[in-house]
């Protein structure tokens, strides 16, 4: 069974731009989760996604946003894109929100 | 305020060596607390949860321990290997339906050295 994937692997933007990260749990999993997590720092919850709906979303402001297609894959979109931003962005999935998240190998953003 | 600390915040240990790291949690109501494993620049993978009623759970080289009374958990490695150099996160839910979350610790930096 495929676990977590996520692309792009790296993402090189500069400052302003937009970026798209992309996520496909695995199958069966209707919840996505998306998290922040800057060098050597913990996790940061951004978003919550199941059945195509916006369930909860972290201390992150509206230019982070995403979607959830029909097929529980997920996008990440972030706008305006700042400094800041460099991270790690990992996606994780899971039956319901009470089961253990299962990871992507996360995409690692650069924001020159 | 529902918080997870962690402690030490990194350590450094020879292969072979056991160590211990240390959880506490101010989460209520509670009602599990998972460890995960981090290697660096990957997605963490679980190693364990600990539902209320459970005292000690192992997996492989890995015991964690659960004392609710005290909102104290800890994972013990034991005979530790190069491989078990990574960040090791405690995670505990709170909330519950869309106000569900997970308060994740800070991490504890492993460093298992030859």
């Amino acid at each position: 069974e495929a676990g977590v994937t996520q692309s792009p692997t790296h993402l090189i933007k500069t400052r302003g731009q937009q970026a798209t990260l992309r996520c496909s749990p695995i199958s069966g999993h209707t919840s996505v989760y998306w998290y922040q997590q800057a060098l050597g720092l913990g996790l940061q919850f951004l978003l919550w996604y199941d059945e195509g709906e916006e369930r909860n979303r972290g201390n992150f402001p509206p230019r982070f946003s995403g979607r959830q297609f029909p097929n529980y894959s997920s996008e990440l979109n972030v706008n305006a894109l700042e400094l800041e931003d460099s991270a790690l962005y990992l996606c994780a999935s899971s039956f319901t929100e009470v089961d253990t998240q299962y990871f992507g190998p996360g995409t690692r953003l650069t924001v020159l | 305020k529902n918080q997870v600390e962690q402690s030490p915040q990194s350590l450094i240990i020879l292969e072979g060596k056991n160590c211990t790291l240390q959880c506490n949690y101010t989460v209520s109501p509670f009602s599990n607390l998972r460890w995960y494993k981090q290697d660096t620049g990957r997605g963490p993978v679980s190693l364990t949860i600990m539902t209320f009623s459970e005292n000690t759970k192992s997996n492989g080289r890995y015991t964690a321990t659960l004392d609710a009374d005290t909102k104290q958990s800890s994972l013990h490695i034991t005979a530790s290997q190069l491989s078990d150099s990574a960040s090791y996160i405690c995670v505990v839910p709170w909330g519950a339906g869309n106000n569900r979350k997970l308060i994740w610790g800070l991490g504890t930096s492993l460093a298992v050295n030859p």
